[in-house]
C-alpha cells in the first residue's frame, strides 16, 4: 500500500530558531500533498495545500511566511517553521494522494512530527 | 465552520458493549473516509465510502454511507480494548487533489 514518510517524528527546539518537516511519499507520485495540525484531543486543522512546482495555498489564519512550505518534486513536500516560538509547539501531519489513481479517494497520512518548542 | 458534525465526542464503554459513532453533515460529499488515530501517530485509514446507501465491513466494524452522501455511521459490534482510539470521519468534495474536510474525532475507550 501507498506509504508516506515524515521526518522527524519529534524535535525540541530553541524559540526563534527554524525546523524543517519533510514529507515523502515512497511509492508514489503526489501532485499535491496537505499539511495538517492537531493540538491534544483535538481532530486535524488544516494548514495549506502544497502543490508539486507552484505556490502553497494556505488556509485563513495561517501565516504564510511563519511556515513556509515547498514542494520541489512528485514526492516530497516540505514545512518549516521559521521564528518558532512556544505556541507553535503541536502535533504536524502530512498527507497524500496518489495522482496516478483517479479513483482512489483515500489519502495516506504520514506518522507525524511532534514540534516542541522551549 | 464545522462542515462534519461527529458524535460523541467521547465515549467511554466496556469491552463486549456495541457503539455506534456519527457523522453528519448538510453538505454532499463526494466520498467519506472514516479513519482511526493512535497517540502520536497519523491517521490510519479505514474504509472509504462513495456510493449513497453503500454499506462495507471490517470484521467488527459496519460502515454506512446515506443515501444523500451527506453522513455516515460506524458501528462496532462487541467492542475490544484494542479498539481504543480516536475515530475521525472525514469527508472529500472532490475526486481530485482537494483537502478532506474533518469531522473533530471520537475518542473511544474501551475497558476490559
Amino acid at each position: 500500500g501507498a506509504v508516506v514518510s515524515q521526518h522527524p517524528s519529534r524535535v525540541i527546539c530553541k524559540s526563534g530558531t527554524s525546523v524543517k518537516i519533510e514529507c515523502r511519499s515512497l511509492d508514489f507520485q503526489a501532485t499535491t500533498m496537505f499539511w495538517y495540525r492537531q493540538f491534544p484531543k483535538q481532530s486535524l486543522m488544516l494548514m495549506a495545500t502544497s502543490n508539486e512546482g507552484s505556490k502553497a495555498t494556505y488556509e485563513q489564519g495561517v501565516e504564510k511566511d511563519k511556515f513556509l512550505i515547498n514542494h520541489a518534486s512528485l514526492t516530497l513536500s516540505t514545512l518549516t517553521v521559521t521564528s518558532a516560538h512556544p505556541e507553535d509547539s503541536s502535533f504536524y501531519i502530512c498527507s497524500a494522494r496518489d495522482s496516478g489513481k483517479v479513483f482512489d479517494y483515500g489519502y495516506t497520512f504520514g506518522s507525524g512530527t511532534r514540534l516542541t518548542v522551549v | 465552520t464545522q462542515l462534519l458534525e461527529q458524535s460523541p465526542q467521547f465515549l467511554s464503554i466496556q469491552e463486549g458493549e456495541n457503539l455506534t459513532v456519527y457523522c453528519n453533515s448538510s453538505s454532499v460529499f463526494s466520498s467519506l473516509q472514516w479513519y482511526r488515530q493512535e497517540p502520536g501517530e497519523g491517521p490510519v485509514l479505514l474504509v472509504t465510502v462513495v456510493t449513497g446507501g453503500e454499506v462495507k465491513k471490517l470484521k467488527r466494524l459496519t460502515f454506512q454511507f446515506g443515501d444523500a452522501r451527506k453522513d455516515s455511521s460506524l458501528h462496532i459490534t462487541a467492542a475490544q480494548p484494542g479498539d481504543t482510539g480516536l475515530y475521525l470521519c472525514a469527508g472529500g468534495k472532490g475526486s481530485g487533489n482537494t483537502p478532506l474536510v474533518f469531522g473533530k474525532g471520537t475518542r473511544l475507550s474501551v475497558i476490559a
